[in-house]
């Protein structure tokens, strides 16, 4: 297991501009997936990007993963008020046990 | 179709009282994990059922602290003698466990607190 480091962490940012997050980690992995927190409550999946995967889109979500540089990035286009959270990074080396960094703390103002 | 529930959603404690707190996953879900979650922090992994055994319990701080899921199905973490640096949010998550990683369903929390 290995923890993904979240950067930075935190952003503020005006409804409507792109927000870009990054995540790295330390060693090979098989998959990374980010995860969104509101208010401090359950996680939700966003989206899993495979090691042989460069790029993956999920309606306003786009994830890169740069596994020479053992990082990936979330950016979210067109952003709302609704996406003010905290989003996790969770590299899986293989094991099921995620160790999950301390986030990027997203706001988005109105 | 209900997701991952918990119960309570809070709880207020005594020092050193036990408290339990509840997790039902999804139908069917093999796996199921608990966290720890602190106020500005990631969850913080406490332990790994797979079916009804505990195949990975380094996450727990100490022996006050214990879980069980005697059925693969709903399961408990148990604590005992509970202390101030225990208030937290305790998250539970389940996945079907099929073999091949799978995401993470989540439920809201306990939020914890101890007095």
């Amino acid at each position: 297991s290995q923890q993904g480091e979240e950067d930075p962490q935190a952003l503020s940012i005006q409804e409507g501009e792109n927000a870009t997050m990054n995540c790295s980690y330390k060693t090979s992995i098989n998959n990374l997936q980010w995860y969104r927190q509101n208010s401090g409550r359950g996680l939700v999946h966003l989206i899993l990007i495979r090691s042989n995967e460069r790029e993956k889109h999920s309606g306003r979500l786009r994830v890169t993963l740069d596994t020479s540089k053992k990082s990936s990035s979330l950016l979210i286009t067109a952003s709302r008020a609704a996406d003010t959270a905290s989003y996790f990074c969770a590299p899986d080396s293989g094991t099921y046990k995620y160790i999950f960094g301390t986030g990027t703390r997203l706001k988005v103002l109105a | 179709g209900a997701g991952v529930s918990q119960t309570p959603s809070n709880k207020v404690t005594e020092k050193g009282k036990y408290v339990e707190l509840r997790c039902d996953p999804i139908s069917g879900h093999t796996a199921l994990y608990w966290y720890r979650q602190s106020l500005g922090q990631g969850p913080e992994f406490l332990i790994y059922f797979q079916g009804t055994g505990a195949a990975d319990d380094s996450g727990l701080p100490n022996d006050r602290f214990f879980a069980v899921r005697p059925e693969g199905s709903v399961s408990t973490l148990k604590i005992q003698r509970t202390e101030r640096g225990d208030s937290a949010v305790y998250l539970c998550a389940s996945s079907p466990g099929t073999g091949i990683k799978d995401e993470q369903f989540f439920g809201p929390g306990t939020r914890l607190t101890v007095l």
